[in-house]
């Protein structure tokens, strides 16, 4: 079963406007949650996990159990934000054994 | 400190063949987990390698195997290969040594791109 929901596969956004990325996920347990970025020609990299509660790069994400979301979001987005997200999820006692949304491309323009 | 690589970056099979990808873990990790990602879609989890015994698989059948070494690395071994294991096959390295498979962030390789015709 699709544990994680990224609904949307594109957002298209200006610079300096705020950006906001769904993430919905299914489970019952205490799941730790997962943002993580691909940058052009670079590979997979964490961007934040919601139990470190940093702030990267401008985004946060909050964890909400009872809409069962870990929305991604930056007030200001910046041309160098233009990437592929995915948001992943880590079951307990299956720490590190990852699932994965199917992402979402974000594309900034000037 | 090294990172995560793999090899080859490219592979092309046909149909039935068997496969061998090969991941470097990053230097003093000893978790290698190993992702399959198709075209559009995110990257699925196949299983998971601890100090060389298999720790958790995915939804993959047995034709899917693997093996860790002695120093951390992987293999990852597809049998008779079909259209639909066409993907780019990831894997990532985490923790240190420790007594339990970390929950530390992973670190993913490049990735190597397969294509069965």
């Amino acid at each position: 079963a699709q544990r994680v929901t990224q609904p949307e596969k594109l957002l298209s956004v200006f610079k300096g406007a705020p950006v906001e990325l769904k993430c919905n996920y299914s489970y019952s347990g205490s799941p730790e949650l997962f943002w993580y970025v691909q940058y052009s020609r670079q590979r997979l990299q964490l961007l934040l996990r919601h139990i470190s509660r940093e702030s990267i790069k401008g985004f946060t994400a909050d964890l909400n159990k009872g809409e069962t979301s870990f929305h991604l979001k930056k007030p200001f987005a910046q041309e160098e934000d233009s990437a592929m997200y995915y948001c992943a999820l880590s079951e307990y006692d299956s720490w590190g054994k990852l699932q994965f949304g199917a992402g979402t491309q974000v594309v900034v323009t000037p | 400190e090294t990172g995560v690589t793999q090899s080859p970056t490219h592979l092309i099979k046909t149909r039935g063949q068997q496969v061998t990808l090969r991941c470097s873990s990053q230097s003093g990790h000893n978790t290698v987990s190993w992702y399959q990602q198709a075209l559009g879609q995110g990257p699925q989890f196949i299983f998971q390698y601890y100090r060389e015994e298999e720790n958790g698989r995915g939804n993959f059948p047995p034709r899917f195997s693997g093996l860790q070494f002695p120093n951390y690395s992987s293999e990852l071994n597809v049998n008779a290969l079909e259209l639909d294991d066409s993907a780019l096959y990831l894997c990532a390295s985490s923790g240190y040594s420790g007594p339990a498979p970390s929950t530390d962030t992973q670190y993913f390789g490049p990735g190597t791109r397969l294509t069965v015709l």
